[in-house]
């Protein structure tokens, strides 16, 4: 089975702190990893996924399989960073209809 | 392009009532699904379907059905609404593998938001 979790419900920091959202998984096979991101009033969209190794929007997040970790990161945090963040695993359906097994989110304010 | 849309946007029932959501995606993507999500909890997948004419049960099918008759619309039917199906409920859908080798994403809609009394 496969899961995912998110320790932190909220999280709060100010801005131009770094900020970190934590995510482990438990996946059997090799895992494909994505944090999503449902700012207030918009629907939830893809932030970014391990296999790209890019930043978007100053975030990064490197894949740790030791660990077993895709924790969130960016230097300086930012107003307009403030949202709700999931981290997602891809596990196989059928094909290469892909499941989503989502975390609980962390929901992320950055103060003034 | 107006990607993912759901309808209705929010709704009311009273237990026992039966209602249909409806989701459509103008993208041609061959994969929707959906989820519903609860307070606490991450998104869970109910249904999904690989194709038009196709439907398979997610992680929490019991209490809905679904149907794919047209490829882009996946209709989420709820035949005996109980309390506990009062729920956020997003469609999405996705297109196979991308060139890189990688799972295409999924795109979302904006959600339902259903309470059962």
């Amino acid at each position: 089975a496969q899961r995912v979790t998110q320790p932190e419900k909220l999280l709060s920091v100010f801005k131009g702190a770094p900020v970190e959202l934590k995510c482990n998984y438990s996946y059997s096979g090799s895992p494909e990893l994505f944090w999503y991101v449902q700012y207030s009033r918009q629907r939830l969209q893809l932030l970014l996924r391990h296999i790209s190794r890019e930043s978007i929007k100053g975030f990064t997040a490197d894949l740790n399989k030791g660990e077993t970790s895709f924790h969130l990161k960016k230097p300086f945090a930012q107003e307009e960073d403030s949202a709700m963040y999931y981290c997602a695993l891809s596990g196989l359906l059928s094909g290469s209809a892909r499941q989503l097994t989502f975390g609980s989110g962390t929901q992320l304010t950055v103060l003034p | 392009n107006a990607g993912v849309t759901q309808t209705p946007k929010f709704r009311v029932l009273k237990t026992g009532q039966s209602m249909t959501l409806l989701c459509a995606q103008d993208m041609n993507h061959e994969y929707m699904y959906w989820y519903r999500q609860d307070p606490g909890m991450g998104l869970r997948l109910i249904h999904y379907s690989v194709g038009e004419g196709t439907t398979a049960k997610g992680e929490v099918p019991d209490g809905y059905n679904v149907s794919r008759l047209k490829k882009q619309n996946f209709l989420l039917g709820l035949e005996s609404a109980a309390p506990s199906q009062t729920s956020v409920y997003f469609c999405a859908s996705s297109n196979g593998l991308a060139r890189t080798g990688s799972y295409n994403e999924q795109f979302f809609g904006p959600g339902t938001r259903l309470t059962v009394l």
